[in-house]
This record gives structure tokens, sequence and C-alpha cells, in this order.
């Protein structure tokens, strides 16, 4: 079990908006930045958003972050076919010392 | 271009003992904090250690402390993961990533390497 909870799935049509969503609790999401990844299997992970909300440069601006309090999101808008991946939220945890993922989400593009 | 490349997995028995490394290219290693990351079959993603820029700070997920042991060599811009008593849950495909800080994200990730322990 994970100590940040994500839904197992999403899924959505192309050029729909997608959320997935992030929760966890004061010692990691509610006092440290909140990362999301993208991962095709296979593959090396990609980093999507940093420190809550900001975009690496290369990914596009469909992909936005958001954080409150002790749960974060990450919506996917205009949606294509390419963005059928594994999505991970990730942060640091103050009492494990340690970093911390999401379970991940499986991004479907119906 | 900025690479990370992982060597060392491949199949051991349950007990025994690996040393996974990983190579950089394409930036100046010894300004950057590394992470181990894996991928056990079927699931997500798990960090399991990182190391500071000299080497003199380490932080390892609470199930592996005291049996895996995080180390860099800055002069061979290398990476390194030395696993010991190895148990059938720790098969998996080893990432190393580039962070800019303990706690901060994970901006550059290697192909992977996979380790399989066998019963």
């Amino acid at each position: 079990q994970s100590v940040l909870a994500q839904p197992p799935s999403a899924s959505g049509t192309p050029g729909q908006r997608v959320t997935i969503s992030c929760s966890g609790s004061s010692s990691n999401i509610g006092s440290n930045y909140v990362y999301w990844y993208q991962h095709l299997p296979g593959t090396a992970p990609k980093l999507l958003i940093y420190n809550n909300n900001q975009r690496p440069s290369g990914v596009p601006d469909r992909f936005s972050g958001s954080k409150s309090g002790t749960s974060a999101s990450l919506a996917i808008s205009g949606l294509r076919s390419e963005d059928e991946a594994d999505y991970y939220c990730a942060a640091w945890d103050d009492s494990l010392s340690g970093r911390v993922f999401g379970g991940g989400t499986k991004l479907t593009v119906l | 271009e900025v690479q990370l490349v992982e060597s060392g997995g491949g199949l051991v028995q349950r007990g025994g003992s690996l040393r996974l490394s990983c190579v950089v290219s394409g930036f100046p290693f010894r300004t950057y904090w590394m992470n181990w990351v894996r991928q056990a079959p079927g699931k997500g993603l798990e960090w399991v250690a990182n190391i500071k820029q000299d080497g003199s700070e380490t932080y390892y997920v609470d199930s592996e402390k005291g049996r895996f042991t995080i180390s860099r060599d800055n002069a061979k811009n290398s990476l390194y993961l030395q696993m010991n008593s190895l148990r059938a849950e720790d098969t998996a495909v080893y990432y190393c990533a580039r962070g800019y800080g303990p706690k901060l994200g994970l901006d550059s990730w290697g192909q992977g390497t996979l380790v399989t322990v066998s019963s």
C-alpha cells in the first residue's frame, strides 16, 4: 500500500480533459513539493511536473499540476492517444526521511 | 546529451549479492544528488535510495536499510548500489536518476537494469 494514494485507473476520449488525484498527509504533500512522472512500460520515466505546478521545458502546456493542503492533482487537457501511460505522483516524506511515490494511475485513451 | 546507463543486473539466487552501476555523461555528475528507483513486475515505482554530491549524506527506504548501500565515484561519473541478502521481492527493474536535491524531483532517468532473484 503506497503512502500517496492515486486511483489505479483513469480514462478519456481524445480531446477530453482528465484529472488524476494524489492524496497524502502533512508529512509529505502537506510540507513538500509534489512531482508527477509519466512512464511507458520499458522506457525511462519522464518528469512531467515539478514543484507542484511547473513544467520542464519540452512538456506541453496540456499538462498542469496543482496542490492544495495534503492533496495534489494532475490535469491533462486535449487528450491524445500518445498520453496513454502510467502516471505517478511523488513527494519527500519528512517522517520517513525518504521519497514516496503514489501507486500509479494507468491512463487509457479510448 | 544527458545519458544515464545502468548495468550489473541479472539472475541471482536468494540470499546472494549484486552490485549495480550507473555511468552518466552529458552533465557535471559531481553537482547532482543521485537516486535509485525500482519497479517490481506489475507494480509501481518505488524509491530505493539517494546520495549527496560528495557522498557524505545518504537516505534509504526503510525496508532496505542495512541490506542496500548506495555509493558514488565522481572521478568515474559512476553511481553504485550494493545489494546484499537478496530476496524474491527485490526482483525489479532498477533505475538510476538524477535530482537537484534530496527532496526535489528526478529530472533524468536511465533505461533501467533488470534484477531477478530466484528461489
